[in-house]
């Protein structure tokens, strides 16, 4: 079957860092996507990794392993505003995204 | 800015009832999803077209119809709704098959079906 998992839930402190995993297995792969959620809003696009390796975007940054079907997003010098659901999503074919459930991260000041 | 649209929020409707869910986007973007979103299962894919008048069903087609007449819009038909179709509704469009398959996503509706 085709399956990402990520965690559910995760808490940090506003100014640290966190790392939030996503694991996948699919039948095929065309990249991986980053989406960030706020309650009530439209997900918007954070990441895309389609090679190995590290992609780094400001205050954000998405790392890939195809091998090991394995991918991380860093949130570095967290802000009260990037509490929100975080959505993994691989491409699995031309019109196939499949996502996973999301992880809700909390900001604690 | 790029931008999808729809219609509704938020609605309220009876079981039995016809439902239509409209997107618009203003983007030329040849490819037009509709996803449902349910807490603990994800984001999940009802039908999808790839150009005007084209169709194909996803993963969870059952009880649902799309239309789209138009390049711009992608309408969701719910013919009876039932309760179990209470949920968030996401519309999505990409550019074509050959770009880098981003997704822009609408703001969503909510569907509570009693």
């Amino acid at each position: 079957g085709q399956n990402i998992d990520q965690p559910t839930e995760m808490t940090a402190t506003e100014g640290a860092i966190v790392q939030i995993n996503c694991t996948y297995q699919t039948s095929g792969f065309n990249g991986l996507f980053w989406y960030q959620q706020h309650a009530g809003e439209a997900p918007t696009f954070l990441s895309y990794n389609v090679l190995d390796g590290l992609e780094e975007k400001g205050r954000f940054s998405s790392f890939l392993s195809r091998s090991k079907g394995y991918s991380y997003l860093l949130l570095k010098e967290l802000q009260m505003k990037d509490s929100a659901s975080y959505l993994c999503a691989v491409v699995s074919g031309t019109y196939k995204y499949i996502f996973g459930t999301g992880t809700r991260l909390k900001v604690l000041a | 800015d790029v931008k999808v649209t729809q219609s509704s929020r938020y609605l309220v409707k009876r079981t039995g009832e016809k439902v239509f869910l409209e997107c618009v986007q203003d983007m030329d973007h040849e490819n037009m999803f509709w996803y449902r979103q349910d807490p603990g299962l994800g984001l999940r894919l009802i039908y999808f077209s790839y150009d005007v008048k084209m169709k194909e069903k996803g993963d969870i087609p059952e009880g649902y119809s799309v239309s789209r007449e138009k390049k711009e819009r992608f309408s969701l038909i719910l013919e009876s709704a039932s309760t179990n179709q209470t949920s968030m509704y996401l519309c999505a469009s990409r550019q074509g098959e050959f770009d880098t398959g981003e997704l822009f996503f609408g703001e969503g509706s909510r569907l509570t079906v009693l």
